[in-house]
Order: structure tokens, then C-alpha cells, then sequence
């Protein structure tokens, strides 16, 4: 079965450090996410992408946090100046049709980021 | 705003035991549903989902959840749960206009004893 995939699986980073979360989702989906889960509390939506531009975000997506489609092939989230509560596990994921057509989200293992 | 909520945080079962796990969602529109399962070290799968049609809905590994709209619930089961379905289940929503977001519950880690 087709997967998506991130790397790194877990990164240390200093505050205030750049970060780049890299994933590359199913080949013939069109729609991209990243979701994020802090220790102990729920998975939260940040942002989804269609068509080389976000389409929603949530507030959580502030100015700090950044979107990327390189290449045909990666989906990378970069976080310009990480503060300590960035620190969690971050999920890729992606679609082959926007969710209400009935489409499955599909995700990745997810990329454990420590902010120290 | 939506919201989900997933009463049982921790759940300990014996092997053989039947399964219910609760999903209690806030919105009053058209809502598509959502179970995922997460096994330790691995990613979110998808369990089942419902859109439209019958409200009892099949998934993989002999799951199965009902949505009942007026109660706004969509509440997982298995009749007979085995050691190898310990895992986090992530009961999750999303709107059926507009929005492609998903919106989760705090999960349930279940602890099945063999």
C-alpha cells in the first residue's frame, strides 16, 4: 500500500533555530496537509494545500510556520524561529480529492520534533 | 467552532471482551466521520468512515461504528477484541461543506491483556 513519508522521524533543535519537516506524500494525491499532536493533547489541523497554495490554515499557522512544494515529489513545513512550545509530533498527510468528496486522509509515521 | 469529544481516555480489556468506545461530536450541519487507529511506533490508519448511506459502517479488522445523528454520536465497537488491537483510536470530523480540516478527539489508548 501506497505511504507517506517523513523524515526526519526526530530532530533536537535549539530555540530560535530554523526547522524543515520534509514528507512526500502518495504520488497521485493532490491534496496535502500537516497536522500536529503535543504530547498529551489532540491531533490539530494547521494548514492544507491544493494546487501550489494553502487553502486553510488554522490560527495555530501563524507567521513563524511556512509551506513548501519544492519538486513534484516533497511537501515540506518550515518553522523559521522555534519557540518551546513547537515541540511535538508533526503529521504530514495527504488526499487524493478533498475530504468532502468522500476521500481518505492518509498519514504519515509523523517527524518528533524537540525544541530545547 | 467543531468539537469532538472521546470520553474513555484509557480503556483496559481482557482478550475476547467486547469493545465500545464513545465519539460525541458538536456541529449541527452535514458531517463526514472519521475513526483512525494509531499502533505503538506506527502511523494514523484509517479504521472506518462514514459519509452518507447507512449509518452502520464497516471498517477493517472487524470493527464497526454507528452514527446516530441525533445524538450526535459515532461510537466505535468490536464484539471480540484480541491482544494485537492495543492502540490509540482518534475518533475525527469533518464538515461535509467547505472545509477539507480534519478535527480530532483526544483519543483512547486501549490496553487489550492477553
Amino acid at each position: 500500500e501506497p505511504e507517506v513519508t517523513q523524515t526526519p522521524s526526530h530532530q533536537v533543535t535549539q530555540m530560535g533555530q530554523e526547522v524543515i519537516l520534509r514528507c512526500v506524500p502518495i504520488s497521485n494525491h493532490l491534496y496535502f496537509y500537516w497536522y500536529r499532536q503535543i504530547l498529551g493533547q489532540k491531533v490539530e489541523f494547521l494548514v492544507s494545500f491544493y494546487n501550489n497554495e494553502i487553502s486553510e490554515k488554522s490560527e495555530i499557522f501563524d507567521d513563524q510556520f511556512s509551506v513548501e512544494r519544492p519538486d513534484g515529489s516533497n511537501f515540506t513545513l518550515k518553522i523559521r524561529s522555534t519557540k518551546l512550545e513547537d515541540s511535538a509530533m508533526y503529521f504530514c498527510a495527504s488526499s487524493e480529492d478533498s475530504v468532502r468528496s468522500g476521500n481518505t486522509i492518509y498519514f504519515g509515521e509523523g517527524s518528533w520534533l524537540t525544541v530545547v | 467552532a467543531q468539537s469532538v469529544s472521546q470520553h474513555n481516555h484509557h480503556v483496559i480489556l481482557s482478550e475476547a471482551a467486547s469493545l465500545e468506545l464513545g465519539c460525541n461530536y458538536s456541529y449541527g450541519g452535514t458531517v463526514n466521520l472519521f475513526w483512525y487507529v494509531q499502533y505503538p511506533g506506527q502511523h494514523l490508519q484509517l479504521l472506518l468512515k462514514y459519509f452518507s448511506g447507512d449509518p452502520l459502517v464497516k471498517g477493517i479488522k472487524g470493527f464497526e461504528a454507528e452514527f446516530i445523528k441525533s445524538k450526535f454520536s459515532f461510537n466505535l465497537r468490536k464484539p471480540s477484541v484480541q491482544w494485537s488491537d492495543t492502540a490509540e483510536y482518534f475518533c475525527a470530523v469533518s464538515l461535509n461543506t467547505g472545509f477539507q480540516k480534519l478535527v480530532f478527539g483526544t483519543g483512547t489508548r486501549l490496553l487489550v491483556s492477553p
